[in-house]
Protein backbone atom coordinates (compact mmCIF):
# COMPACT_ATOMS: atom_id res chain seq x y z
CA UNK A 1 0.00 0.00 0.00
CA UNK A 2 1.22 3.57 -0.43
CA UNK A 3 1.65 5.59 3.34
CA UNK A 4 2.56 8.83 3.96
CA UNK A 5 3.79 9.54 7.32
CA UNK A 6 4.39 13.12 9.31
CA UNK A 7 3.98 14.30 13.15
CA UNK A 8 0.15 15.37 13.82
CA UNK A 9 1.05 18.15 15.76
CA UNK A 10 4.07 20.09 16.48
CA UNK A 11 4.31 23.00 18.41
CA UNK A 12 7.32 26.27 18.22
CA UNK A 13 8.18 29.29 19.60
CA UNK A 14 7.73 32.54 17.40
CA UNK A 15 11.34 33.65 16.10
CA UNK A 16 12.66 30.10 16.07
CA UNK A 17 13.51 26.82 13.70
CA UNK A 18 10.91 23.98 12.95
CA UNK A 19 11.64 21.02 11.19
CA UNK A 20 8.71 18.75 10.01
CA UNK A 21 9.94 15.36 8.54
CA UNK A 22 7.60 13.57 6.16
CA UNK A 23 8.28 9.25 5.29
CA UNK A 24 6.72 8.21 2.42
CA UNK A 25 6.14 4.61 0.73
CA UNK A 26 4.56 4.66 -2.60
CA UNK A 27 4.40 2.80 -5.84
CA UNK A 28 6.77 5.30 -7.78
CA UNK A 29 8.36 8.25 -7.14
CA UNK A 30 7.95 11.42 -9.33
CA UNK A 31 8.52 14.47 -6.94
CA UNK A 32 7.51 15.13 -3.67
CA UNK A 33 5.92 18.53 -2.50
CA UNK A 34 4.95 20.45 0.58
CA UNK A 35 1.77 22.69 0.98
CA UNK A 36 0.22 24.72 3.64
CA UNK A 37 -3.26 25.17 4.52
CA UNK A 38 -4.20 27.77 7.05
CA UNK A 39 -7.50 26.56 8.72
CA UNK A 40 -10.84 26.53 6.86
CA UNK A 41 -8.68 27.54 3.61
CA UNK A 42 -7.37 25.64 0.22
CA UNK A 43 -3.65 24.08 0.37
CA UNK A 44 -0.87 26.54 -0.97
CA UNK A 45 2.35 25.46 -2.83
CA UNK A 46 5.73 25.58 -0.67
CA UNK A 47 7.90 23.17 -2.13
CA UNK A 48 9.14 20.42 -4.78
CA UNK A 49 11.75 18.46 -4.31
CA UNK A 50 12.47 15.21 -7.37
CA UNK A 51 16.27 15.27 -6.71
CA UNK A 52 18.46 14.46 -3.27
CA UNK A 53 19.61 17.42 -2.07
CA UNK A 54 18.39 20.53 -0.55
CA UNK A 55 16.22 22.97 -1.96
CA UNK A 56 15.88 26.65 -0.29
CA UNK A 57 13.28 29.19 -0.85
CA UNK A 58 13.51 32.03 1.63
CA UNK A 59 12.97 31.01 4.87
CA UNK A 60 11.56 27.77 3.65
CA UNK A 61 13.49 24.87 2.91
CA UNK A 62 12.64 21.58 1.79
CA UNK A 63 15.07 18.05 1.84
CA UNK A 64 15.18 15.09 0.18
CA UNK A 65 16.52 11.60 0.46
CA UNK A 66 15.32 8.97 -2.12
CA UNK A 67 16.96 5.76 -1.06
CA UNK A 68 15.94 6.65 3.11
CA UNK A 69 11.99 7.56 1.59
CA UNK A 70 12.51 10.91 3.74
CA UNK A 71 12.14 14.50 3.18
CA UNK A 72 11.88 17.27 6.03
CA UNK A 73 10.53 21.23 5.80
CA UNK A 74 12.91 23.31 7.74
CA UNK A 75 10.91 26.57 8.47
CA UNK A 76 12.85 29.44 10.26
CA UNK A 77 12.80 32.76 11.85
CA UNK A 78 8.99 31.33 12.64
CA UNK A 79 6.36 33.88 12.70
CA UNK A 80 2.99 34.01 14.12
CA UNK A 81 1.47 33.39 10.55
CA UNK A 82 2.96 30.16 9.98
CA UNK A 83 0.73 28.70 12.52
CA UNK A 84 -1.09 26.15 9.64
CA UNK A 85 -0.79 22.75 8.72
CA UNK A 86 1.65 21.36 6.52
CA UNK A 87 1.42 18.79 4.02
CA UNK A 88 3.73 16.53 3.10
CA UNK A 89 2.68 14.77 -0.75
CA UNK A 90 4.40 12.49 -2.95
CA UNK A 91 3.30 12.34 -6.56
CA UNK A 92 3.23 8.46 -7.68
CA UNK A 93 3.66 6.38 -11.15
CA UNK A 94 0.45 7.67 -11.94
CA UNK A 95 1.67 10.89 -11.12
CA UNK A 96 -1.07 11.89 -8.69
CA UNK A 97 -0.49 13.21 -5.24
CA UNK A 98 -0.83 11.43 -2.50
CA UNK A 99 -1.03 13.00 0.73
CA UNK A 100 0.07 12.75 4.32
CA UNK A 101 -2.90 13.95 6.77
CA UNK A 102 -0.73 17.13 7.77
CA UNK A 103 1.34 18.53 10.17
CA UNK A 104 -0.34 20.88 12.44
CA UNK A 105 2.16 23.79 13.50
CA UNK A 106 1.36 25.82 16.97
CA UNK A 107 3.38 29.20 16.92
CA UNK A 108 3.65 30.55 20.51
CA UNK A 109 4.86 33.81 21.53
CA UNK B 1 -11.35 35.41 -12.20
CA UNK B 2 -7.37 35.95 -10.58
CA UNK B 3 -8.16 32.12 -8.68
CA UNK B 4 -9.56 28.77 -8.73
CA UNK B 5 -13.04 29.53 -7.76
CA UNK B 6 -15.62 26.78 -6.53
CA UNK B 7 -19.75 26.71 -5.51
CA UNK B 8 -21.28 26.70 -3.68
CA UNK B 9 -19.17 27.13 -1.05
CA UNK B 10 -21.15 25.05 1.44
CA UNK B 11 -23.73 22.59 0.91
CA UNK B 12 -26.43 20.71 2.78
CA UNK B 13 -28.71 18.29 1.86
CA UNK B 14 -30.50 15.02 2.96
CA UNK B 15 -29.05 11.40 2.85
CA UNK B 16 -30.27 10.04 -0.87
CA UNK B 17 -30.41 13.28 -2.84
CA UNK B 18 -28.38 14.48 -5.57
CA UNK B 19 -25.79 17.19 -5.39
CA UNK B 20 -23.48 19.15 -7.91
CA UNK B 21 -20.29 21.01 -6.84
CA UNK B 22 -19.18 23.00 -9.51
CA UNK B 23 -14.88 24.42 -10.23
CA UNK B 24 -14.27 27.45 -12.48
CA UNK B 25 -9.76 26.42 -12.89
CA UNK B 26 -7.38 29.50 -13.38
CA UNK B 27 -7.68 30.86 -17.29
CA UNK B 28 -5.58 28.90 -19.48
CA UNK B 29 -4.98 25.77 -17.04
CA UNK B 30 -5.37 22.45 -18.61
CA UNK B 31 -5.11 20.18 -15.82
CA UNK B 32 -8.10 19.99 -13.39
CA UNK B 33 -8.41 17.50 -10.39
CA UNK B 34 -10.46 17.12 -7.73
CA UNK B 35 -10.20 15.27 -4.34
CA UNK B 36 -12.08 15.88 -1.35
CA UNK B 37 -10.80 16.23 2.25
CA UNK B 38 -11.60 15.27 5.75
CA UNK B 39 -11.36 16.66 8.97
CA UNK B 40 -7.60 16.06 10.02
CA UNK B 41 -6.82 14.21 6.83
CA UNK B 42 -5.00 15.32 3.62
CA UNK B 43 -6.40 15.35 0.72
CA UNK B 44 -7.58 12.07 -0.89
CA UNK B 45 -7.96 12.10 -5.43
CA UNK B 46 -11.03 11.59 -6.91
CA UNK B 47 -9.93 12.39 -10.68
CA UNK B 48 -7.91 14.35 -12.83
CA UNK B 49 -9.18 15.83 -16.39
CA UNK B 50 -6.22 16.75 -19.07
CA UNK B 51 -8.59 19.39 -21.24
CA UNK B 52 -12.03 17.74 -21.61
CA UNK B 53 -11.23 14.28 -20.74
CA UNK B 54 -10.65 11.94 -17.45
CA UNK B 55 -7.48 11.00 -17.91
CA UNK B 56 -7.68 9.29 -14.39
CA UNK B 57 -10.80 8.79 -12.76
CA UNK B 58 -9.20 5.95 -10.17
CA UNK B 59 -10.28 8.21 -7.01
CA UNK B 60 -13.54 8.16 -7.32
CA UNK B 61 -14.88 5.61 -4.44
CA UNK B 62 -18.13 4.50 -6.53
CA UNK B 63 -20.63 4.99 -9.50
CA UNK B 64 -22.28 7.38 -7.41
CA UNK B 65 -19.83 9.98 -8.16
CA UNK B 66 -19.36 11.59 -11.61
CA UNK B 67 -17.52 14.37 -13.31
CA UNK B 68 -17.34 16.30 -16.30
CA UNK B 69 -15.56 19.01 -17.91
CA UNK B 70 -17.14 19.25 -21.53
CA UNK B 71 -15.60 22.15 -23.04
CA UNK B 72 -12.42 21.63 -20.90
CA UNK B 73 -12.58 24.44 -18.53
CA UNK B 74 -15.53 24.57 -15.76
CA UNK B 75 -15.82 21.21 -14.35
CA UNK B 76 -18.67 19.75 -12.47
CA UNK B 77 -18.93 16.73 -9.74
CA UNK B 78 -21.98 15.00 -9.85
CA UNK B 79 -22.64 12.96 -6.49
CA UNK B 80 -25.99 10.77 -6.79
CA UNK B 81 -27.82 9.04 -3.86
CA UNK B 82 -25.56 11.00 -1.16
CA UNK B 83 -24.71 9.33 1.84
CA UNK B 84 -23.71 10.38 5.35
CA UNK B 85 -20.08 9.38 4.50
CA UNK B 86 -19.91 11.45 1.65
CA UNK B 87 -19.75 14.72 3.76
CA UNK B 88 -16.11 16.74 3.35
CA UNK B 89 -14.50 19.31 1.63
CA UNK B 90 -14.54 18.67 -1.63
CA UNK B 91 -11.10 20.90 -3.51
CA UNK B 92 -10.92 21.42 -6.76
CA UNK B 93 -7.19 22.39 -8.14
CA UNK B 94 -5.67 23.42 -11.29
CA UNK B 95 -2.69 23.76 -13.03
CA UNK B 96 -0.51 24.24 -16.77
CA UNK B 97 -0.23 20.65 -18.35
CA UNK B 98 2.99 20.20 -17.15
CA UNK B 99 3.57 22.24 -13.82
CA UNK B 100 4.45 21.00 -10.86
CA UNK B 101 2.57 23.86 -8.64
CA UNK B 102 -1.47 22.87 -8.39
CA UNK B 103 -3.48 25.71 -7.23
CA UNK B 104 -6.30 25.15 -5.27
CA UNK B 105 -9.68 26.61 -5.31
CA UNK B 106 -11.66 27.52 -1.75
CA UNK B 107 -13.25 24.46 -1.48
CA UNK B 108 -17.20 22.91 -0.93
CA UNK B 109 -18.04 21.95 2.27
CA UNK B 110 -20.64 19.05 1.85
CA UNK B 111 -23.11 18.50 4.67
CA UNK B 112 -25.19 14.99 4.24
CA UNK B 113 -27.62 14.67 6.80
Amino acid sequence: GQNIDQPTEMTATEGAIVQINCTYQTSGFNGLFWYQQHAGEAPTFLSYNVLDGLEEKGRFSSFLSRSKGYSYLLLKELQMKDSASYLCAVRDSNYQLIWGAGTKLIIKP
Amino acid sequence: GAGVSQTPSNKVTEKGKYVELRCDPISGHTALYWYRQSLGQGPEFLIYFQGTGAADDSGLPNDRFFAVRPEGSVSTLKIQRTERGDSAVYLCASSFLDSNEQFFGPGTRLTVL
